[in-house]
């Protein structure tokens, strides 16, 4: 069965360094997300991404996050200057399209971001 | 407000156990989406339906759209159903991956 990949499965950085963390989606996907976990706290939207662009975001993705996809395969979340608080688990999903109401979304198993 | 809200927060069953987990929403959605957590923190996606019953194995999944209600059975639970369950939904006005997720709930079935 198809998998969305996500690399690191855990990374541990500094505060104020940049991390990528790396998503693959599934092939013939066009939709592409990424979502946060805090410890002990629900899952949230981080943002949508179709058509090489940001379809939507929430209010947590701020001016340290963006968003890639640089090649056909890879979909990337930079956080520029990394907080405490940004220690979180974070995953990517992708789903086939709108129309295809009849499938789900597919996640990856996330990346553990530590920030010390 | 935008609000998801699961019942039971925990849930302990003893294996072979019919198991159901609530699910109630406060707006119009597009889809509601049942999703499993297993304890290594990666997520599943079970089911995602906007209207009636689906079921996948021992799974089933129900949604009653008028009572902004949904509920997840596990008939015949075993060990290896313990994880969290997660309801999430897409609203409408809101993109698609744009979810609100509930807090989950944290299932253990015993030997």
């Amino acid at each position: 069965e198809p998998e969305v990949t996500q690399t690191p499965s855990h990374q541990v950085t500094q505060m104020g360094q940049e991390v990528i963390l790396r998503c693959v989606p599934i092939s013939n996907h066009l939709y592409f997300y990424w979502y946060r976990q805090i410890l002990g706290q629900k899952v949230e939207f981080l943002v949508s991404f179709y058509n090489n662009e940001i379809s939507e975001k929430s209010e947590i993705f701020d001016d340290q996050f963006s968003v890639e996809r640089p090649d056909g395969s890879n979909f990337t979340l930079k956080i520029r200057s990394t907080k405490l608080e940004d220690s979180a688990m974070y995953f990517c999903a992708s789903s086939v399209g709108r129309t295809r109401r009849t499938y789900g979304y597919t996640f990856g198993s996330g990346t553990r971001l530590t920030v010390v | 407000k935008n609000e998801v809200e699961q019942s039971p927060q925990n849930l302990t069953a003893q294996e072979g156990e019919f198991i159901t987990i609530n699910c109630s929403y406060s707006v119009g959605i597009s889809a509601l989406h049942w999703l499993q957590q297993h304890p290594g923190g990666g997520i599943v996606s079970l089911f995602m339906l906007s209207s009636g019953k689906k079921k996948h194995g021992r799974l089933i999944a129900t949604i009653n759209i008028q009572e902004k209600h949904s509920s997840l059975h596990i008939t015949a639970s075993h060990p290896r159903d313990s994880a969290v369950y997660i309801c999430a939904v897409g609203y409408y006005g809101g993109s698609q991956g744009n979810l609100i997720f509930g807090k989950g709930t944290k299932l253990s079935v015993k030997p």
